[in-house]
């Protein structure tokens, strides 16, 4: 079946421009997250959802970022008022039961921010 | 809280011999499981073994497999075979009971010809 989708792939902005980044999840799966690596180094917790439960936020780095995720399915990272070190690869991940921690996560391609 | 820890930034090995990427962790928690993720240029993350704490059979993927020390809390990778394709970004992962995963910094592995 389909895999993790994310779109744009690649997405220039200026700096104090807001960005949206979307995810499309595994069909069926009940957690999503999403992850920010920047150049060089491992990935960053950003976020994630969870079923019907509210979101685990510990990860955002600012108030700047925020997530939704409608439906269940599709989610959106908003990026308000990017900054220059906003820059990095934006990667969701899908994983499919409720125990997140100890089920296999799927990751999408990634989006490429950057922030001129 | 939790850390992963890879300790070698690069690696470079001979096609068709084998390597071993390293891995520690710190953690309190007794269940939790580990995993090594590839990342290609393409940036596509994809799994390639997954060890789970209370197993003390290590794991085994093809050419594949784990070392994995709960004690010492280390969890290396052992490619055996090594193959053109292998050359990528190798992550070491550490997911417990806060739901997401904690991550390494990575190994950037050079397959030679």
């Amino acid at each position: 079946g389909a895999g993790v989708s994310q779109s744009p792939s690649n997405k220039v902005t200026e700096k104090g421009k807001d960005v949206e980044l979307r995810c499309d999840p595994i069909s069926g799966h009940t957690a999503l997250y999403w992850y920010r690596q920047s150049l060089g180094q491992g990935l960053e917790f950003l976020i994630y959802f969870q079923g019907n439960s509210a979101p685990d936020k510990s990860g955002l780095p600012s108030d700047r970022f925020s997530a939704e995720r409608t439906g269940g399915s599709v989610s959106t990272l908003t990026i308000q008022r990017t900054q220059q070190e906003d820059s990095a690869v934006y990667l969701c991940a899908s994983s499919q039961t409720l125990t997140p921690s100890t089920d296999t996560q799927y990751f999408g391609p990634g989006t490429r921010l950057t922030v001129l | 809280a939790q850390t992963v820890t890879q300790s070698q930034p690069e690696m470079s090995v001979q096609e068709a011999e084998t390597v071993t990427l390293s891995c520690t962790y710190d953690t309190s928690e007794s269940d939790y499981y580990l995993f090594w993720y590839k990342q290609p240029p393409s940036r596509q993350m994809i799994l390639v073994i997954r060890q789970e704490a209370y197993k003390q059979q290590n794991a085994t993927e093809n050419r594949f497999s784990v070392n994995f020390q709960k004690a010492a809390k280390s969890f290396s990778l052992k490619i055996s075979d090594s193959q053109l394709g292998d050359a990528a970004m190798y992550f070491c992962a550490f997911g417990g009971s806060q739901g997401n995963l904690i991550f390494g910094k990575g190994t950037k592995l050079s397959v030679k010809p």
